[in-house]
C-alpha cells in the first residue's frame, strides 16, 4: 500500500494568490491518482482525478500535474479564495484493483 | 444518482462496549464498498474493502471487522472497542477500476 496518517503540514497563502499543494506516494504500480478536500468534520469532497497516461490534467480553478518518474504528484489552485480553506488529501490507486491509499494531507490557509 | 449514507453522525461509546457502523448506497449496484478512519489531524488509513456480497479484504490487522451482508450495505463492528478505537469513521464507494472515489459523512466515534 501507500503511505498514510503523518500530521498534516500547513500552507498559508493569500487571498488570490496560486496555491500548490504536493503529494507523494510511495507504490510506483499506482496508475490512478485523485485529490481530494476536507473540512472539518466532513468527508472528503472530490476535486480532479488523473490517470497514469497523462502527465496534467485541468479542471476549473485547478490543475494537477504528474511525475511518474519521482512519484509526484501536486494540485495548484488558482486565485486561491477564503473557501478554498481545507486539508487536502492525494489518493492513489492501482486502477484494476480500485483499492486506494491516501497521502498525509496538507492544510491550506487562506488568508483575507 | 447515487447517494451514500453512514449513520450515526457521532458516537461516544465506553471502553469495552460493541460497535455497529452502517453504511449504505443508492443508486447503484454491485458497488465497492470501503472503511476508512481518520485520527485527529492526520490522513486517512483503509480499514476494510469489499468487492461484493460478503468479500471483505481486510487491510490491517485490529480490533474491527466489516461485514457486507446485502449488495449496497456496508458494517463496521467490533465486539469490545479500546481507547485507540477512536476516530473519524468514513464510508466510501466506487463503481469499479478506474472509478472516482466518494464518501459518506462520517461518523465520529469516540471511546472513553
Amino acid at each position: 500500500g501507500e503511505s498514510v496518517g503523518l500530521h498534516l503540514p500547513t500552507l498559508s497563502v493569500q487571498e488570490g494568490d496560486n496555491s500548490i499543494i504536493n503529494c507523494a506516494y510511495s507504490n510506483s504500480a499506482s496508475d490512478y491518482f485523485i485529490w481530494y478536500k476536507q473540512e472539518s468534520g466532513k468527508g472528503p469532497q472530490f476535486i480532479i482525478d488523473i490517470r497514469s497516461n497523462m502527465d496534467k490534467r485541468q479542471g476549473q480553478r485547478v490543475t494537477v500535474l504528474l511525475n511518474k518518474t519521482v512519484k509526484h504528484l501536486s494540485l495548484q489552485i488558482a486565485a486561491t479564495q477564503p473557501g478554498d480553506s481545507a486539508v487536502y488529501f492525494c489518493a492513489a490507486a492501482q486502477g484494476n484493483f480500485n483499492k486506494f491509499y491516501f497521502g498525509s494531507g496538507t492544510k491550506l490557509n487562506v488568508k483575507p | 444518482s447515487q447517494t451514500i449514507h453512514q449513520w450515526p453522525a457521532t458516537l461516544v461509546q465506553p471502553v469495552g462496549s460493541p460497535l455497529s457502523l452502517e453504511c449504505t448506497v443508492e443508486g447503484t449496484s454491485n458497488p465497492n464498498l470501503y472503511w476508512y478512519r481518520q485520527a485527529a489531524g492526520r490522513g486517512l488509513q483503509l480499514l476494510f474493502y469489499s468487492v461484493g456480497i460478503g468479500q471483505i479484504s481486510s487491510e490491517v490487522p485490529q480490533n474491527l471487522s466489516a461485514s457486507r451482508p446485502q449488495d449496497r450495505q456496508f458494517i463496521l463492528s467490533s465486539k469490545k472497542l479500546l481507547l485507540s478505537d477512536s476516530g473519524f469513521y468514513l464510508c466510501a464507494w466506487t463503481r469499479g477500476p478506474w472509478e472516482k472515489l466518494f464518501f459518506g459523512s462520517g461518523t465520529q466515534l469516540s471511546v472513553l
